[in-house]
């Protein structure tokens, strides 16, 4: 069935670089998406990658895809606390309606 | 930046009333959803819509009901709210279409006493 999975917790010096990881189960997925959710707050769409592409970046955000392994992580250059706050992984589920598949959400904190 | 709005934002309510959550959007987008979100926890689709007059259910079974007379307004009714319907509400948008960005609302935290 459709999963998506992420590590559930990371911790970052502030001026480091935080990756965060996320795998996910449907091979025919089209786009992957990376959301940001700050405390008592709705999801923000950070960035997306199409499955044709291997990476995208956008100013401090770097998105990798490993299709074969169905494997997407973001980077984030150079953290800030303002960077604190739980990403999540979604996939396209290729079966029917605009349904995304979220995963549970890394909480990333960073501290001084 | 995102039009989709969401009320109340918070909302504390006894067992057995009727509540309806609003979510409105001016984006013009045919699809709708809504989603329930325990704290700390990953996101469940309990309804969603692809248009007016158009309502489905999501993966994760729900006693509320939606409706979609208005292609901006997807409000989301407990007939009898109980302590097991306190989570988080968020509700999204998106365009038809393959790419599927959807847009959040802020989110209604429910809690049932």
């Amino acid at each position: 069935g459709e999963d998506v999975e992420q590590s559930l917790f990371l911790s970052v010096r502030e001026g480091d670089s935080s990756v965060i990881n996320c795998t996910y189960t449907d091979s025919s997925s089209t786009y992957l998406y990376w959301y940001k959710q700050e405390p008592g707050a709705g999801l923000q769409l950070l960035t997306y990658i199409f499955s044709n592409m291997d990476m995208k970046q956008d100013q401090r955000l770097t998105v990798l895809l490993n299709k074969k392994d169905k494997h997407l992580s973001l980077r984030i250059a150079d953290t800030q606390t303002g960077d604190s706050a739980i990403y999540f992984c979604a996939e396209t589920f290729s079966g029917g309606y605009n349904k995304l598949i979220f995963g549970a959400g890394t909480r990333l904190a960073v501290h001084p | 930046e995102a039009d989709i709005y969401q009320t109340p934002r918070y909302l504390v309510i006894g067992t057995g009333k009727k509540i309806t959550l609003e979510c409105s959007q001016t984006m013009g987008h045919d699809k709708m959803y809504w989603y329930q979100q325990d704290p700390g926890m990953e996101l469940h689709l309990i309804h969603y819509s692809y248009g007016v007059n158009s309502t489905e259910k999501g993966d994760l079974s729900s006693e509320s009901t939606v409706s979609r007379i208005r292609t901006e307004h997807f409000p989301l009714t407990l007939e009898s709210a109980r302590p097991s319907h306190t989570s988080q509400y968020l509700c999204a948008s998106s365009e038809s279409g393959g790419k599927n960005e959807q847009f959040f609302g802020p989110g209604t935290r429910l809690t049932v006493l």
